[in-house]
């Protein structure tokens, strides 16, 4: 069974800050996907990234990069000078082939002024 | 290119119940799953439609039933509501190859129901 883990459940920065939402997995096995989600208030869950188990390369997106590191079995994303506008809810998810979607409890990001 | 779409937005029940929710998928996508997410949690998985018929579900009670048509669009049904069914459906489309999801899940905007 898959299980996802968001250990911080809520953060709050100041804006410009530099910001890390952890996620940590559990899978048996060797070809998974992970995959990023930000949920605004409106509700809607924007997808952000996917990676997949061989492929362990850091990605850079904007102000957006996402650490992967498959020894610790994590999947970190970085904001980089917060905006307000990130203030939302962030998932972390898993997906192994033949199975489902499994999300984690999600980490609320607010963003001072 | 319209994205995956729900109907309705909101839906107000009482517990005994039955209630329908409506999804229609991104273009081009042909599996649906529904999630259902209560507040402050995380989406839980419900049940994935490809080709009409159920493929995968998650441990929710046969209360919960669906359906996808032939043009890809899919229903949830959930009978005899419950006050904790209260929750955001979200409805999920993707293109999704034997060896794994050849797309990311696009989600919809949800239907918020409440259970009085």
């Amino acid at each position: 069974a898959q299980k996802v883990t968001q250990a911080q459940t809520e953060i709050s920065v100041v804006e410009k800050e530099d910001v890390t939402l952890d996620c940590v997995y559990e899978t048996r096995d060797t070809t998974y996907y992970l995959f990023w989600y930000k949920q605004p208030p409106s509700g809607e869950l924007v997808f952000l990234i996917r990676r997949n188990s061989f492929d362990e390369q850091n990605e850079i997106s904007g102000r957006y990069s996402w650490n992967f590191q498959k020894s610790t079995s994590s999947f970190n994303f970085t904001i980089t000078a917060s905006q307000v506008v990130d203030s939302a809810v962030y998932f972390c998810a898993s997906f192994v082939s033949g199975s489902r979607l499994t999300f984690g409890e999600g980490t609320q990001l607010t963003v001072n002024p | 290119d319209a994205g995956v779409t729900q109907s309705p937005t909101h839906l107000i029940k009482t517990r005994g119940q039955q209630v329908t929710l409506r999804c229609s998928p991104k273009s081009g996508h042909d599996t649906v799953s529904w999630y259902q997410q209560a507040l402050g949690q995380g989406p839980q998985f419900i049940f994935q439609y490809y080709e009409e018929e159920e493929r995968q579900r998650g441990n929710f009670p046969d209360r919960f039933s669906g359906h996808q048509f032939p043009n890809y669009s899919s229903e949830l049904n959930v009978n005899a509501l419950l006050l904790g069914d209260s929750a955001l459906y979200l409805c999920a489309s993707s293109l999704v190859g034997v060896q794994g999801p050849l797309s990311e899940q696009f989600f919809g905007p949800g239907t918020r129901l409440t259970v009085l």
